[in-house]
């Protein structure tokens, strides 16, 4: 079936450091995939997202690159706040299937001032 | 502004008792779901509806139920037959398919 896998948090960074989270993706079709963030008792957000291979998505100084030959979805800030302490979910849908997308589960990034 | 409500954010219940968590949309989203949420865990699905008046099991069912009598809304019950309650729990709802999920921002049910 439909998987995705994410690096094991926490991932605990200074602040101004370089950050990436490691995403992998199996799936019988082509998907979109997405990051989504969540912050201490909230919901999820929607981060970013890309639809096809060799798309970027980006969106607050994140970014991430749709890698079809590598199935990945590394997402990537050049200079991480003390304020993106929160979880990461990285999720991928398939085009013509069910409504349901498949969600990794989840790193935690605290940054440290 | 267009999002999905959830109330109340913090329910306390006796063990025993069914509660019902309330989930409400204005995005005019046709699909909707119900996720449980662990301290460290990911998320995991419970229910989800496709359309008015239709719903299906997600991975872990036993022991809530829901309904989808409007577009707009997507109550869950926790039944007194849920060996686990105690939980983060969160609605969200997309329009179509390869659309980004909505989220509310939670209901913290604490079962003693």
């Amino acid at each position: 079936g439909d998987s995705v896998t994410q690096m094991e948090g926490p991932v605990t960074l200074s602040e101004e450091a370089f950050l990436t989270i490691n995403c992998t993706y199996t799936a019988t079709g082509y998907p979109s995939l997405f990051w989504y963030v969540q912050y201490p008792g909230e919901g999820l957000q929607l981060l970013l997202k890309a639809t096809k291979a060799d798309d970027k998505g980006s969106n607050k100084g994140f970014e991430a690159t749709y890698r079809k030959e590598t199935t990945s979805f590394h997402l990537e800030k050049g200079s991480v706040q003390v304020s993106d302490s929160a979880v990461y979910f990285c999720a991928l849908t398939l085009s013509g299937g069910s409504y349901i997308p498949t969600f990794g589960r989840g790193t935690s990034l605290i940054v440290h001032p | 502004d267009g999002g999905i409500t959830q109330s109340p954010k913090y329910l306390f219940r006796k063990e025993g008792q069914n509660v019902t968590l309330s989930c409400e949309q204005n995005l005019n989203h046709d699909a909707m779901y119900w996720y449980r949420q662990d301290p460290g865990q990911g998320l995991r699905l419970i229910y989800y509806s496709q359309i008015v008046n239709d719903f299906q099991k997600g991975d872990i069912a036993e022991g809530y139920s829901v309904s989808r009598e409007k577009k707009e809304s997507f109550p869950l019950t926790v039944t007194s037959a849920q060996k686990n309650p105690t939980a983060f729990y969160l609605c969200a709802s997309t329009g179509y398919y390869n659309s980004p999920l909505h989220f509310g921002n939670g209901t913290r049910l604490t079962v003693t």
